[in-house]
């Protein structure tokens, strides 16, 4: 029973043009939500997080998106560069005692031609 | 900044084997996280410690598996005996509790394969 669901597995997009990465989730009672950013042989990184008290959330080309109503969140990259190409993981928390529980959505790999 | 130091990078080894991986956790972080990765079942928390004390050990799958550790700088995941099944990507991970909504920090990774 996945929790965190990216149904795409992959997307390919032109330099310079958006890239839209999609997740969904189920539990009701995760309150925070993290993309990660994977390069190959590399540790998952960082990317932008979102707390539920918000819709939006934004770090320079970097924007995370929110609707809690539709258990769905977006991550918008604008302008996608070569080097944004890696695999995207989202992530979600509950609140509270269980906060270092983070549960992986399974990844989508980005590929942006240039 | 020194990251999560994680080693060793790849260990290959024949099944039967105890097989220790090493951890070196941000410092000043006081939460610490194991983590497997596989293609079947994504990435899956194994064990998390606060303070070096193990919190949520539920994700651990038998009992070959066992992790300590024994100060804030390092932790390690053993397994004895190893088997096949437990060829994967294991990573570590640490953080800071004490400020709100702080993000985990990964290593890059031990690679595991048991022959």
């Amino acid at each position: 029973d996945q929790q965190v669901k990216q149904n795409s597995p992959s997307l390919s997009v032109q330099e310079g043009r958006i890239s839209i990465l999609n997740c969904d989730y189920t539990n009701s009672m995760f309150d925070y939500f993290l993309w990660y950013k994977k390069y190959p042989a590399e540790g998952p990184t960082f990317l932008i997080s979102i707390s539920s008290i918000k819709d939006k959330n934004e770090d320079g080309r970097f924007t995370v998106f929110l609707n809690k109503s539709a258990k769905h969140l977006s991550l918008h990259i604008v302008p996608s560069q070569p080097g944004d190409s890696a695999v995207y993981f989202c992530a979600a928390s509950p609140s509270g005692a269980g906060s270092y529980q983070l549960t992986f959505g399974k990844g989508t790999k980005l590929s942006v031609i240039p | 900044d020194a990251g999560v130091i994680q080693s060793p990078r790849h260990e290959v080894t024949e099944m039967g084997q105890e097989v220790t991986l090493r951890c070196k956790p941000i410092s000043g972080h006081n939460s610490l996280f194991w983590y497997r990765q596989t293609m079947m079942r994504g990435l899956e928390l194994l064990i998390y410690f606060n303070n070096n004390v193990p919190i949520d050990d539920s994700g651990m799958p038998e009992d070959r598996f066992s992790a300590k550790m024994p100060n804030a700088s390092f932790s390690t995941l053993k397994i004895q005996p190893s088997e096949p099944r437990d060829s994967a990507v294991y990573f570590c991970a640490s953080r800071d509790t004490r400020g709100s909504n702080q993000p985990q920090h990964f290593g890059d990774g031990t690679r595991l394969s048991i022959l």
